[in-house]
């Protein structure tokens, strides 16, 4: 069964530290990776794209990895702003259609001052 | 910034109504998606629009459910007789390519309430 697993669900961290958010897949057969970026009641906004031959990605103080064989990416977010409060949503989607695009639940972020 | 915009941004409507959202996508983009998000639950792909035609649909994109691109700009979702259970957040995005390499852009997305 195609699925995407997030952890952890919740996670609060004090402003200017960094944090690593872990996403967990089983989409088959592989096409992309997405990490979103989710503010409460607003739509999701894409922070980096990442297909099975990309093991890295840079999007200026947000960098996913991805591990094709693992089927686990990571997102890292570092000298993190109160801003960064928000859902990171991992999706990945597999090669044949549209219908395959599966949303993980999400990480729920705070960062406190 | 070109964005893509939803209308309205809160639907109140009545068990077995009918209602059509709103949404004007990205002027040059060519792929078109709809989106629904139940409260506290994940995102979950409703259908993609390509060429004047639907390209993709998941399973929940039943027959209650249409779309539309009535002009060259809106691109609309109706839902024919509405459920309870389709209380949600709904969104719509767009792309300029394909899915699969091109950045996909989400409208701030419209609340809908069924009661």
């Amino acid at each position: 069964k195609n699925q995407v697993e997030q952890s952890p669900q919740s996670l609060i961290i004090l402003e200017g530290k960094n944090c690593t958010l872990q996403c967990n897949y089983t989409v088959s057969p592989f096409s992309n990776l997405r990490w979103y970026k989710q503010d409460t009641g607003r739509g999701p906004v894409s922070l980096t794209i990442m297909t099975f031959s990309e093991n890295t990605k840079s999007n200026g103080r947000y960098t996913a990895t991805l591990d094709a064989d693992t089927k686990q990416s990571s997102l890292h977010i570092t000298a993190s702003q109160l801003s960064d409060s928000a859902s990171y949503i991992c999706v990945v989607s597999a090669q044949t259609s549209y219908d395959k695009v599966i949303f993980g639940p999400g990480t729920s972020l705070s960062v406190i001052p | 910034e070109p964005e893509v915009t939803q209308t309205p941004s809160h639907q109140v409507t009545q068990m077995g109504q009918e209602v059509i959202l709103r949404c004007v996508p990205i002027s040059n983009h060519l792929y078109f998606y709809w989106y629904r998000q139940i409260l506290g639950q994940k995102v979950e792909f409703l259908v993609s629009f390509y060429n004047n035609e639907i390209s993709e649909k998941s399973e929940i994109f039943d027959d209650q459910f249409s779309v539309e691109r009535p002009d060259g700009s809106n691109f609309t979702l109706k839902i024919r007789s509405t459920k309870l259970e389709d209380s949600a957040m709904y969104f719509c995005a767009s792309s300029e390519g394909h899915y699969r390499s091109y950045e996909q852009y989400f409208g701030p997305g419209t609340r809908l309430t069924v009661t």
